[in-house]
């Protein structure tokens, strides 16, 4: 199984609701990120997870907060958001991050996200 | 200087020609370098990695890369349609990948 999942595929959301963003992988990979892409932009990292510890948080607004329950879980849960914060959220996983030569990154399908 | 560097194209390759995009990068640390592939709307596919200099190649796809020159690129033979896309070169820093903004390839029918 090389598949990241990710649901839902796409949210709309007003800025006053609470919801998560959910993502899983059964490769056994031991590092997990939140990217976060706009339009015509390349995908900007949010969160790095190793081993289900928080490991990179860049500098992303409380607003936004991960969770990583397991090794094969990762969940954005999201509050209080702004119409700007409307993008594709994609989680990505790899074996492991400390062995820089084996950081090959898989994305998931994403999830569109729209902030009312 | 920014970190991975793209031409924003868009290049236009007529069908059956070789595409030829490439990359440059500024950290002299690097060492694992990814090629990407982002259809409209879809999220970023892993096509190649590289992680030592010269040439890798896997079907129709050859990444090369120049430490020296801090230069990667990527070869598309026989070029289709379906290889339309964005194309994103990503270089390893630490324990994050840095993406370049990405270079838009239009295969001409």
């Amino acid at each position: 199984d090389t598949e990241v999942t990710q649901t839902p595929k796409h949210l709309v959301m007003g800025m006053t609701n609470k919801k998560s963003l959910k993502c899983e992988q059964h490769m056994g990979h031991r590092a997990m990120y939140w990217y976060k892409q706009k339009a015509k932009k390349p995908p900007e990292l949010m969160f790095v997870y190793s081993y289900e510890k928080l490991s990179i948080n860049e500098s992303v607004p409380s607003r936004f907060s991960p969770e990583c329950p397991n090794s094969s879980l990762l969940n954005l849960h999201l509050h209080a958001l702004q119409p700007e914060d409307s993008a594709l959220y994609l989680c990505a996983s790899s074996q492991d991050r400390v062995r820089v030569v084996y950081n090959e990154q898989f994305f998931g399908p994403g999830t569109r996200l729209t902030v009312l | 200087q920014k970190e991975v560097e793209q031409n924003s194209g868009p290049l236009s390759v007529p069908e059956g020609a070789i595409a030829s995009l490439n990359c440059t990068y500024s950290d002299q640390g690097s060492q694992s370098f990814f090629w990407y592939r982002q259809y409209s709307g879809k999220s970023p596919e892993l096509i190649m990695f590289i992680y030592s200099n010269g040439d890798k190649e896997d079907g129709r796809f050859t990444a090369q890369l120049n430490k020296a020159s801090q230069y990667v690129s990527l070869l598309i033979r026989d070029s289709q349609p379906s290889d339309s896309a964005t194309y994103l070169c990503a270089v390893n820093r630490d324990d994050k990948i840095i993406f370049g903004k990405g270079t838009r390839l239009h295969i001409l029918p």
